[in-house]
């Protein structure tokens, strides 16, 4: 089945506690991308990645990394992560723009 | 730069109601427009796109054209079920320059509808 796997489903973690969450996408997709929900504020891009080793910054990059060593994979890093990080986290992935994206089922991240 | 207004909600509505909802965007070169879903607890999924203009997608009953004279893609449904009670996000992606495969989302309407 073609699909985007994010892991966990839900994390709840501590101020400062350096964490990843994975995403992996089974379509030989080339765009990836990761955003975060927020109510009121809709869906904020964080970082994508056009290709292998290619990534740039979204609308709200700020205390993230990201790394895109596979087509498949690209994890979200937080290394030091804050209560504002709190948030639902998505990843999706895309043949190209016009296809429009495939979304993983999400990942609820608290930050104490 | 790229963006996307839509519609605030909450939308109610009774079973069997007509649906708009309206999304206009800006864009700098010629986007293609999405509609996504996101039901309770879910993430989200294309609901159906246009890449040009005056092209019309529809799926599951819902229609939206892509008027680029208005700069507008709302979305429309003829008579809705009690299972069409979601979030609903326009988006649009530009095909060009530098902001190739970003994917711009107006701020989510959500739709309620009652038996």
């Amino acid at each position: 089945e073609a699909q985007v796997t994010q892991n966990p489903r839900y994390l709840i973690t501590v101020t400062g506690k350096k964490l990843t969450v994975t995403c992996s996408q089974n379509m030989n997709h080339e765009y990836m991308s990761w955003y975060r929900q927020d109510p009121g504020l809709g869906l904020r891009q964080i970082y994508y990645s056009m290709n292998v080793e290619v990534t740039d910054k979204g609308d709200v990059p700020e205390g993230y990394k990201v790394s895109r060593k596979e087509k498949r994979n690209f994890p979200l890093i937080l290394e030091s992560p804050s209560p504002n990080q709190t948030s639902l986290y998505f990843c999706a992935s895309s043949p190209g723009g016009q296809s429009g994206y495939t979304f993983g089922s999400g990942t609820r991240l608290t930050v104490v | 730069g790229d963006s996307v207004t839509q519609m605030e909600g909450p939308v109610t509505l009774s079973e069997e109601a007509f649906l708009t909802i309206n999304c206009t965007y800006t864009a700098t070169g010629y986007p293609s427009l999405f509609w996504y879903v996101q039901y309770p607890g879910e993430g989200l999924q294309l609901l159906l796109k246009a890449t040009k203009a005056d092209d019309k997608g529809s799926n599951k009953g819902f229609e939206a054209t892509y008027r680029k004279e208005t700069t507008s893609f709302h979305l429309e449904k003829g008579s809705v079920q009690v299972s069409d009670s979601a979030v609903y996000f326009c988006a649009l992606s530009d095909r060009g320059g530098s902001t190739l495969g970003r994917l711009y989302f107006g701020r989510g309407t959500q739709l309620t509808v009652w038996p």
